[in-house]
């Protein structure tokens, strides 16, 4: 998985409850991206990062923020988790190792929203 | 924005024949085309990719080929094998500031022994 992990794995809360995910990379990745994963729609971009505290939007991110405070995190954040964003969430990173082109994913958070 | 289609949403194909899965996509200036393998329960996996200047990229048994006037790619297995049964993923890279990829809906493809 290119060295990335995310934190936690799965998780179940309550609508209205705030949710943290955590994508970790260990060899200093310039980009980094989040995804979530729903039947049908492939992966949908939710918000990416170039840099430190440097980030933006993507196609589907109403209802997300995200922070990169250190080059190996990158935090997703649901403020008030709703049943819609249950979904399954990847990180993927990116460098000019890989000519900005080639995005390698982690292992996937699996969230359910009840 | 870019739209992309793939098709078809499942396949299914006995050992040994040929798979193809085809992807087309909006905008011209597009420029990168990989093609992703997830398992059961992983992420997705690069398993090849081509670039704008090139019309076919051929790795084993898979190999891809793009037709930029047409605006539309293919990802080839050949010689399938119970193991590549997986969903694979088409995406495409436009000339965007974030090397943002778009990514299609996704084809389950199944190999029966």
């Amino acid at each position: 998985d290119a060295g990335i992990t995310q934190s936690p794995r799965h998780k179940v809360t309550e609508t209205g409850t705030p949710v943290t995910l955590r994508c970790h990379q260990t060899e200093n990745h310039r980009y980094m991206y989040w995804y979530r994963q729903d039947p049908g729609h492939g992966l949908r971009l939710i918000h990416y990062s170039y840099g430190v505290k440097d980030t933006d939007k993507g196609e589907v991110s109403d209802g997300y923020s995200v922070s990169r405070s250190k080059t190996e995190d990158f935090l997703l954040t649901l403020e008030s988790a709703t049943s819609s964003q249950t979904s399954v969430y990847f990180c993927a990173i990116s460098d000019i190792t890989f000519s900005y082109n080639e995005q390698f994913f982690g292992p996937g958070t699996r969230l359910t929203v009840l | 924005g870019e739209n992309v289609e793939q098709h078809p949403s499942t396949l299914s194909v006995q050992e040994g024949d040929s798979a193809v899965i085809k992807c087309t996509y909006s905008d011209s200036a597009s420029n990168y085309f990989p093609w992703y393998k997830q398992e059961l329960g992983k992420g997705p996996q690069l398993i090849i990719d081509i670039r704008s200047n090139v019309g076919e990229k051929k790795d084993q048994r898979i190999a891809v080929t793009l037709n930029k006037t047409a605006k539309h790619f293919s990802l080839h297995i050949t010689e399938t094998q119970p193991e590549d049964s997986a969903v694979y993923f088409c995406a495409v890279k436009g000339n965007n500031a974030g090397n943002m990829l778009t990514f299609g809906g996704g084809t389950r493809l199944m190999v029966k022994p």
